[in-house]
């Protein structure tokens, strides 16, 4: 069981670029949640989606952030046109929402805005 | 508005003491209270959880302490090592839906 993968595990993008992020989750996980994490503060929910399926996208910036879960395929979230503000570590984190509902998190991807 | 309040911001323990971490909510209708160990560059691991039908839970040197009429619950660390040198979260959710993180304690257990 290879865990939640992520990757990049860095990503650099100067302003105004698009950063695509990656998200495998564990083995007959089908539910996919992304959290962001500033330094030195906690976790910061996005977005929750199942297969094919967005079902809360409430901590989601409107504008230049969308995400997606094919029936194939990794999870993606997708920053357009990035900002300085958007630099931070994004986590992915599945569960089965079967018995334990305890998050499996990835390493995180750490994007870098310049 | 912070959902889930977490003290201290930065704990230092001796080696073999014990190590507390705190935190309260305010949403009653959370139901699952899990506790999150980060190491610098990983990602978030589950160290253990708590339902509110219980009021403690202990999982070897770790045992969460849970107070329902206070809206409160803890995590104590005991004989705290070295190797648990590391950033803790706390969370709480109602089950299926998004998890509220406290905004970390970094603990430092000295030798």
């Amino acid at each position: 069981n290879a865990g939640v993968m992520q990757n990049p595990r860095h990503l650099v993008r100067r302003r105004g670029q698009e950063a695509r992020l990656r998200c495998s989750p564990m083995k007959g996980h089908s539910h996919v949640y992304w959290y962001r994490q500033l330094p030195e503060e906690g976790l910061k929910f996005m977005v929750y989606l199942q297969k094919e399926n967005i079902i809360d996208e409430s901590g989601m910036p409107k504008e230049r952030f969308s995400a997606e879960f094919p029936k194939e395929g990794p999870s993606i979230l997708r920053i357009q046109q990035v900002v300085r503000g958007d630099s931070a570590a994004y986590f992915c984190a599945s569960h089965t929402r079967r018995g334990d509902y305890g998050y499996t998190f990835g390493s995180g991807t750490r994007l870098t805005v310049v | 508005q912070q959902q889930v309040k977490q003290s201290p911001q930065s704990l230092i323990v001796q080696k073999g003491g014990i190590s507390i971490i705190n935190c309260a909510y305010e949403n009653t209708a959370f139901d699952y209270f899990p506790w999150y160990q980060q190491f610098p560059g990983k990602g978030p691991a589950l160290l253990i959880a708590i339902r509110p039908d219980v009021s403690e839970k202990k999982e070897g040197r770790f045992t969460i302490s849970f107070n329902k009429s206070a809206k409160q619950f803890s995590l104590h660390i005991m004989d705290s090592q070295p190797g648990d040198s590391a950033t803790y979260f706390c969370a709480a959710s109602t089950i299926g839906n998004q998890f509220y993180f406290g905004t970390g304690t970094s603990l430092t257990v000295i030798p």
